[in-house]
């Protein structure tokens, strides 16, 4: 299996500009997650979702943050507009949930976001 | 609450032993993770352990967990260069949808 797949891996814009970061989960996972990850705030949840529904968005800072799934394989996340503080780097995570087992959730590389 | 707590820092000389420590607060976690984090990589998945164990070893790793203490540790033997990186400690809170809660991430610096 490919593993996770994030694209872009970097992505510069400007402030005010909207941004789309997308995510591929590994084939069979039914639970994906949206991290962001900074040398002030560490490692944040943002949201994640079981069979494609949010279960939880309780970590997406603001309402300029969305997130969808609209099917088991693609999962996107919005900025708009960007801000400067939006500078980090997100990542996506996907696991098989239910059952037994470790169920260890799989990270994809990241997208580097640079809002100047 | 849920809460996972490490230190930030460790340096080791090149070939010593590392151990990384952790502690949680959510008694009713079922696994605790430990992931590793190279420059500019994701987080990769090292190990696991069950709750219901005190001890698992995986080459140079070893995990041990203090259920009662509610502290895990990561032991590295024989440490190498390439092990320089950030360590993640996580718990798996009890529920069906895989939510882990990580720390802040240690940051393992091995030096000749």
């Amino acid at each position: 299996d490919a593993g996770v797949i994030q694209s872009p891996r970097h992505e510069v814009t400007e402030m005010g500009q909207e941004v789309t970061l997308r995510c591929k989960p590994i084939s069979g996972h039914n639970s994906l997650f949206w991290y962001r990850q900074t040398m002030m705030r560490g490692l944040e949840l943002l949201i994640y979702f079981n069979n494609n529904v949010p279960i939880d968005d309780s970590g997406m800072p603001e309402d300029r943050f969305s997130a969808k799934m609209p099917n088991a394989s693609f999962s996107t996340l919005k900025i708009q507009p960007s801000e400067p503080r939006d500078s980090a780097v997100y990542f996506c995570a996907s696991s098989r949930a239910g059952g037994q087992g470790s169920r260890e959730q799989y990270f994809g590389p990241g997208t580097r976001l640079t809002v100047t | 609450g849920e809460d996972v707590e490490q230190s930030l820092f460790l340096s080791v000389r090149e070939g010593d032993s590392s151990v990384i420590n952790c502690t949680y607060t959510d008694s009713s976690s079922t696994y605790l993770y430990w992931y590793k984090q190279e420059p500019g990589a994701g987080l990769q998945l090292l190990t696991y352990i069950f709750s219901n164990m005190d001890m698992k070893q995986d080459q140079r790793l070893t995990v041990l967990l203090n259920k009662k203490d509610k502290h895990l540790s990561l032991r590295i033997a024989d440490t190498q260069t390439g092990d320089s990186a950030i360590y993640f400690c996580a718990e798996r809170l009890p529920g069906g949808y895989n939510k882990l809660i990580f720390g802040a991430g240690t940051r393992l610096a091995v030096h000749p």
